[in-house]
């Protein structure tokens, strides 16, 4: 079993839909987590950071974070085609090495 | 207030010749990561720098690979003796210290071994 687990989807929505993105773990000795959004041949670009259980805002976006059930969240409100990318999370633990999951692929349409 | 700097972008080697893939932290930042990336795969972890110290380089093959981040100047991730199964995206991130703080990513090298 991964440590950290994504679906790589790709996961299609419209213009304008909420997204849910989501990742499992198994180790509870992440404290850290965090949100990267890939776009094609960049690199990752972080998007949020969280360390406690609860959601965190950052206008479009809500990061989420339940230690309970080892699960985080990424929701997106009203997307757009921009953001299109691939969406990775990532936690880190006492070793200070930020751990990756593989990064699932959202495709807004118009 | 430049961001992770990684040279080249690109970087074509041809069969048993050396890679060396540099990247520049943030200014101010004394944690360095590389990581490999493979199409349709996640983020692999490499090697994990402080200056002059490598403090975890669990995911680095044992041969060939090396990296090192001196007192001055850039981190240097090495591969000697390519293959062509080292192409791959290598990435590196920068922290200002490692733990609960976030990891900033550079662009990239794109390795392509002919």
């Amino acid at each position: 079993q991964k440590e950290v687990e994504q679906d790589p989807g790709p996961l299609s929505v419209p213009e304008g839909a909420i997204v849910s993105l989501n990742c499992t773990y198994s180790n509870s000795a992440f404290q850290y987590f965090m949100w990267y959004r890939q776009y094609s041949r960049k690199g990752p670009e972080l998007l949020m950071y969280t360390y406690s259980s609860g959601n965190k805002e950052d206008g479009r976006f809500t990061a989420q974070v339940d230690k309970s059930s080892k699960y985080i969240s990424l929701f997106i409100r009203d997307s757009q085609p921009s953001d299109s990318a691939t969406y990775l999370c990532a936690m880190v633990r006492g070793s200070y090495i930020p751990t990756f999951g593989r990064g699932t692929s959202l495709i807004v349409h118009p | 207030n430049a961001g992770v700097m990684q040279n080249p972008r690109h970087l074509v080697r041809r069969r048993g010749q050396e890679a060396r893939l540099r990247c520049s932290p943030v200014k101010g930042h004394s944690h360095v990561y590389w990581y490999r990336q493979l199409p349709e795969e996640g983020l692999k972890f490499m090697v994990y720098l402080q200056k002059e110290n490598i403090i975890d380089e669990s995911g680095m093959p044992k041969e060939r690979f090396s990296a090192e981040f001196p007192k001055e100047g850039p981190s240097i991730l090495r591969i000697q003796q390519v293959v062509r199964g080292d192409s791959a995206a290598y990435f590196c991130a920068s922290s200002p210290k490692g733990g609960d703080t976030e990891a900033f990513f550079g662009q990239g090298t794109r390795l392509t071994v002919v």
